[in-house]
């Protein structure tokens, strides 16, 4: 375990439906992240927060929404999704800069 | 592994040999880089990092170096192991107090016993 959990593991959704990933980090860091990997592409960076406060949105459509009401807790909101969004969600925390941590992910599944 | 539809570079190697994979990055100003190894339904799991004032950091059986005239970076694996055997990840990262990191493709690594 590398001190970062993610939940669910897994998650079936449909396209209308809304439901929310979370993370949580317990290695005191300052910085969390949401990346996605799906299957034709690199790790792609969604988000970062920075002491709660969002310093990166890299071109996300508005339907993921991400929330960071501490710097241990890291959500990710999801609502009308697309079949395309079907992807492994990674949560990731770091001090500053520092090497990033990576939890097991959330493997979503859009029908 | 979860880069699976991607077409990885495969790299293959006997039990015991070394292994050496190989990364280009794309930003002159990214200093600060990182290794990460993922096994199947897993997520990325840290193996070893360097900064930029550097050209080759040790770890156990582990070494990166890195040239950052041709931008490139390589992570050389002493006496592979089966338990080696994921994807590869180098990432680089041009960030400023946090990390912004930019992932490569990745590259599988197959040790045959």
């Amino acid at each position: 375990e590398t001190g970062v959990t993610q939940t669910p593991r897994h998650l079936v959704m449909g396209m209308t439906n809304k439901k929310s990933l979370k993370c949580e980090q317990h290695l005191g860091h300052n910085a969390m992240y949401w990346y996605k990997q799906s299957a034709k592409k690199p790790l792609e960076l969604m988000f970062v927060y920075n002491f709660k406060e969002q310093t990166e949105n890299n071109s996300v459509p508005s339907r993921f929404s991400p929330e960071c009401p501490n710097s241990s807790h890291l959500f990710l909101h999801l609502h009308t999704l697309q079949p395309e969004d079907s992807a492994l969600y990674l949560c990731a925390s770091s001090q500053d800069r520092s090497e990033a941590f990576f939890g097991q992910g959330t493997r979503l599944t859009v029908v | 592994g979860e880069s699976v539809g991607l077409h990885l570079p495969t790299l293959s190697v006997q039990e015991g040999d070394n292994s050496i994979i190989n990364c280009a990055y794309s930003n002159s100003a990214s200093d600060y880089f990182i290794w990460y190894k993922q096994e199947s339904g897993k997520g990325p799991q840290f193996i070893i990092d360097i900064r930029s004032n550097m050209d080759k950091r040790q770890g156990q059986r582990v070494t990166v170096l890195l040239n950052k005239t041709v931008k490139h970076l390589s992570l050389q694996i002493a006496a592979t192991q089966p338990g080696d055997s994921a994807v590869y990840f180098c990432a680089e990262n041009y960030g400023g107090a946090t990390n912004k990191l930019i992932f490569g493709t990745g590259t599988l690594l197959a040790v045959q016993p």
